[in-house]
């Protein structure tokens, strides 16, 4: 059973505009929260996590915000550029150090 | 450091052979994960390992499947037999154990079984 659901496959979003990624998790153990992002033949790579006890991350153009009584986190961008185009991963982990991947969203910037 | 390093990138077999994936973890990382991607299931996580001792093999598919690491430097992912539907990409991670929980994953290797 997926505990950790991206609904959303793709997002089409205009370079300079804004992207949000969204991102559900039903188990309520989970209490650090990562965001990774995959470009074609290469592995994820990481991008930035959120502590259960925070509401809100920020680094540069990228910002995590988390609402743990909607078990919903989102991931914005801005401004979204060409080099954003990938494909992005939400990622979750209750005690542990294992991690438990969404399907990922397929994110294309247009110029 | 030259990050995770996985080998063969690409591996072409036919049903019924042993497949043997390597990984390198990056020096000084406790813990290492392999996991495989595809469309259908997406990534999950086969096993892990922290300090080269399995903690959790409870993602391995079947018997058919197992994994060593015999040192910090090196484990494997062995198929045997290979079947079709092993078909993927299977990627290694390998993580501190300093509370981050961050993952550092390799290229992967992907996997076709004819």
């Amino acid at each position: 059973d997926q505990q950790v659901k991206q609904n959303s496959p793709s997002l089409s979003v205009q370079e300079g505009r804004i992207s949000i990624l969204n991102c559900d998790y039903t188990n309520s153990m989970f209490d650090y929260f990562l965001w990774y992002k995959k470009y074609p033949a290469e592995g994820p790579t990481f991008l930035i996590s959120i502590s259960s006890i925070k509401d809100k991350n920020e680094d540069g153009r990228f910002t995590v915000f988390l609402n743990k009584s909607a078990k919903h986190l989102s991931l914005h961008i801005v401004p979204s550029q060409p080099g954003d185009s990938a494909v992005y991963f939400c990622a979750a982990s209750a005690s542990d150090y294992k991690l438990s991947f969404g399907a990922g969203t397929t994110v294309t910037v247009r110029a | 450091d030259a990050g995770v390093i996985q080998s063969p990138r690409h591996e072409v077999t036919e049903m019924g052979q042993e497949v043997t994936l390597r990984c390198k973890p990056i020096s000084g990382h406790d813990y290492l994960f392999w996991y495989r991607q595809t469309m259908m299931r997406g990534l999950e996580l086969l096993i892990y390992f922290n300090n080269n001792v399995p903690i959790d093999d409870s993602g391995m598919p079947e018997d058919r499947f197992s994994a060593k690491m015999p040192n910090a430097s090196f484990s494997t992912l062995k198929i045997q037999p290979s079947e079709p539907r092993d078909s993927a990409v299977y990627f290694c991670a390998s993580s501190p154990s300093d509370g981050s929980k961050e993952q550092y994953f390799g290229p992967g290797t992907r996997l076709t079984v004819t």
